[in-house]
């Protein structure tokens, strides 16, 4: 049963520390996005890359959030200096190489609850 | 601008009361349109892709339509386990990107 997976699952840290969440994409598939939800704004869309290249990041805060995928299984977010405004859910979702004129749907993974301090 | 608007925010339905959510949607050229379905506490999971107005997809109890500006996700016969929050988010053309809505949450009383 292939599934997105991340972690951690649950992280609180201090207004200013560093944090670095990881998320393992499906096997095989070759577009990763990083979202955020929160009660108020919903699920936002924060990067998504193609072939490990980053498509457009333009949903992150560009001072303090960095999107990166070292390699085709492992795609990290990371917050440096986290804020209280930073608390959220933070979401990995995978989908697969979509055909010409075709559609990808997207998988997503079980979450990281950030909670900053 | 593209955009989706889901409604109605919160409903709440008896066993066996049939009903529909409703996904309001203007974007430049659609690629898709997804539901996806969200338990408390985990991330979404995916429910169906619809690509063109008129088509129809179907799962147990739940059946998606779309029409050129909108999209209905009708549950017949809910039963408690399908209480749940409901996101709808569209792809335009051209792009990788979703737009999701503010999603509704179901509740399904036994």
């Amino acid at each position: 049963d292939a599934r997105v997976t991340q972690t951690p699952r649950h992280k609180v840290t201090e207004m200013g520390q560093e944090v670095t969440m990881r998320c393992q994409p499906i096997l095989g598939h070759n577009t990763v996005f990083w979202y955020r939800q929160t009660m108020m704004q919903g699920l936002e869309l924060l990067a998504y890359f193609r072939n490990r290249a980053p498509l457009d990041d333009s949903g992150m805060p560009k001072d303090r959030f960095s999107a990166e995928m070292p390699d085709a299984t492992l795609a990290t977010l990371k917050i440096q200096p986290s804020e209280p405004r930073d608390s959220a859910v933070y979401f990995c979702a995978s989908g697969p190489t979509p055909l010409s004129g075709s559609y990808n749907e997207q998988f997503f993974g079980p979450g990281t609850r950030l909670t900053v301090l | 601008e593209d955009q989706v608007t889901q409604s109605p925010e919160a409903l709440r339905l008896q066993e066996g009361e049939s009903s529909s959510l409703n996904c309001s949607y203007t974007v430049s050229g659609l690629r898709g349109l997804f539901w996806y379905r969200q338990d408390p506490g985990k991330g979404p999971e995916f429910l169906f892709t619809l690509y063109s107005a008129g088509e129809e997809k179907e799962k147990e109890r739940l059946k998606a339509t779309l029409t050129k500006k909108e999209s209905f996700l009708h549950i017949t016969a809910p039963k408690p386990e399908d209480s749940a929050t409901y996101l709808c988010a569209v792809q335009a053309a051209g792009t990788y990107k979703y737009i999701f809505g503010t999603g509704t949450r179901l509740k399904v009383l036994a």
